[in-house]
């Protein structure tokens, strides 16, 4: 299942609403997660069943969609999300992760 | 805490072969499934094999099946990746992550998303 995340980077204010999104080749039904990766780090998780915020993770995170189509929102763009994200669907394997959206601050 | 730490990567010429290991701690090991990910240089995310709790079940990436083999050693809380046939396509970094919310039902097993990543080991292919 290839997972398209789009824009591949964007470039946002502090405070402002950012929002990716995440196409899946096919049906997977809610089986997706989000991912935040810094440079030099490990991805974290901090959505999964494309809508449940995983525990710990800030409420300005958020996530919606089933079926094919997904978005992933920052509510209010902070300093320290500066990261990559990635979408992953784990409906059926081979398990399989979206390109990555790069996220700056302007 | 929950931790994974990942070892045994290093410099490898093509066309050899190299085993990393994952020790965890903080968690009873034999009750999840564990994922090998791996992010080549500047790339993206790309899942890589998978193993279940009782190490029956294993799955992989088409790009390695053949080549690499996941394996676990639940009485010493490790998970193993034997890598053979490596070419340069194979340099990257190889993380070890829990599986959030793997489970059996009968002969069936169920992957999820991963809630807890080592910080990677990295493996270069290069002559």
């Amino acid at each position: 299942i290839q997972l398209t995340q789009s824009p591949s980077s964007l470039s946002a204010s502090v405070g402002d609403k950012v929002t990716i999104t995440c196409q899946a080749s096919q049906d997977i039904r809610k089986s997706l997660s989000w991912y935040q990766q810094k440079p030099g780090k490990a991805p974290k998780v901090l959505m999964y069943d494309a809508l449940n915020l995983e525990t710990g993770v800030p409420s300005r995170f958020s996530g919606s969609g089933s079926g094919t189509d997904f978005t992933f929102t920052i509510s209010s763009l902070q300093p320290e999300d500066i990261a990559t994200y990635y979408c992953h669907q784990y409906d059926k394997l081979p398990l399989t992760f979206g390109g990555g959206t790069k996220v700056e601050i302007k | 805490q929950v931790q994974l730490v990942e070892s045994g990567g290093s410099v490898v010429q093509p066309g050899g072969s190299l085993r990393l290991s994952c020790t965890a701690s903080g968690l009873t090991f034999t009750n999840f499934g564990i994922h090998w990910v791996r992010q080549s240089p500047g790339r993206g995310l790309e899942w890589v094999a998978v193993i279940s709790h009782d190490g029956i079940n294993k799955n992989y990436a088409d790009s390695v099946r053949g080549r690499f083999t996941i394996s676990r050693d639940n009485s010493q809380n490790t998970l193993y990746l034997q890598m053979n046939s490596l070419g340069a396509e194979d340099t990257a970094v190889y993380y070890c992550a829990r599986d959030a919310k793997y489970y059996r039902r009968g002969w069936n097993y169920y992957y999820f998303y991963m809630d807890v990543w080592g910080t990677g080991t990295t493996v270069t292919v290069s002559s």
